[in-house]
């Protein structure tokens, strides 16, 4: 069963820590993402990623970082976490190009990280 | 103005009932149209998607899209407690996915 993996379930952290979300997928995909969930909201794309050492700001990107190191492994990097950043983080990742030939290759999503700055 | 609008609900139902579900959007470069559901303390998982303005139908579930009025709608025929879920809407242009904020769904035994 193809997965995407997101390292914590829950966190909790102290504002102005340095905080890293991992994420990891076993599909062999060229692209990943980070969203944030939030009511009213909905999900907003933060950064993403076309390829390894490759990234492109989203929708939000203020006060996020992004690694791609290796082609499975996509970090989100809160550089000073602040209150506002409280949000349920989600991963996704899909292959490219994510249309061919009619068929569309939706996101696979993690089961997300909950995350608490206090 | 948010490229793509979605009713957020919440919406409750009895089982057994037809439920509507939709979607506006503002970008014409939109070129798929997709439904993704979200089950409580997960990630979402797609659902159903379509291209064309029409009916695309799998068992109890309808999605629509109307282009010209820049609409979409996901139609559940007889509704179960387990289609209790938000559903999100999401359209695509190149390999990029725009979101609305979904319907949270329960279905009432």
């Amino acid at each position: 069963d193809v997965k995407v993996t997101q390292s914590s379930r829950y966190l909790v952290k102290r504002t102005g820590e340095k905080v890293f979300l991992e994420c990891v997928q076993d599909m062999d995909h060229e692209n990943m993402f980070w969203y944030r969930q939030d009511p009213g909201l909905g999900l907003r794309l933060i950064y993403f990623s076309y390829d390894v050492k490759m990234k492109e700001k989203g929708d939000i990107p203020e006060g996020y970082s992004v690694s791609r190191e290796k082609k499975e492994r996509f970090s989100l990097i809160l550089e000073s976490a602040s209150t506002n950043q409280t949000s349920m983080y989600l991963c996704a990742s899909s292959s490219r190009p994510a249309l061919l030939a009619g068929l569309v290759y939706g996101y696979t999503f993690g089961s997300g990280t909950r995350l608490t700055v206090v | 103005q948010k490229e793509v609008e979605q009713d957020p609900g919440p919406l409750s139902v009895p089982e057994g009932a037809i439920v509507s579900l939709n979607c506006t959007y503002s970008n014409s470069a939109f070129q798929y149209f997709m439904w993704y559901r979200q089950y409580s303390r997960k990630g979402p998982e797609l659902l159903m998607y379509t291209y064309s303005s029409g009916n695309k139908e799998d068992g109890r579930f309808t999605a629509q899209v109307d282009k010209s009025s820049k609409y979409i709608s996901l139609f559940i025929r007889d509704s179960q407690p387990s289609d209790s879920a938000t559903y999100l809407c999401a359209m695509i242009q190149g390999s990029r996915l725009t979101f609305g904020e979904g319907t949270q769904l329960t279905v009432n035994p």
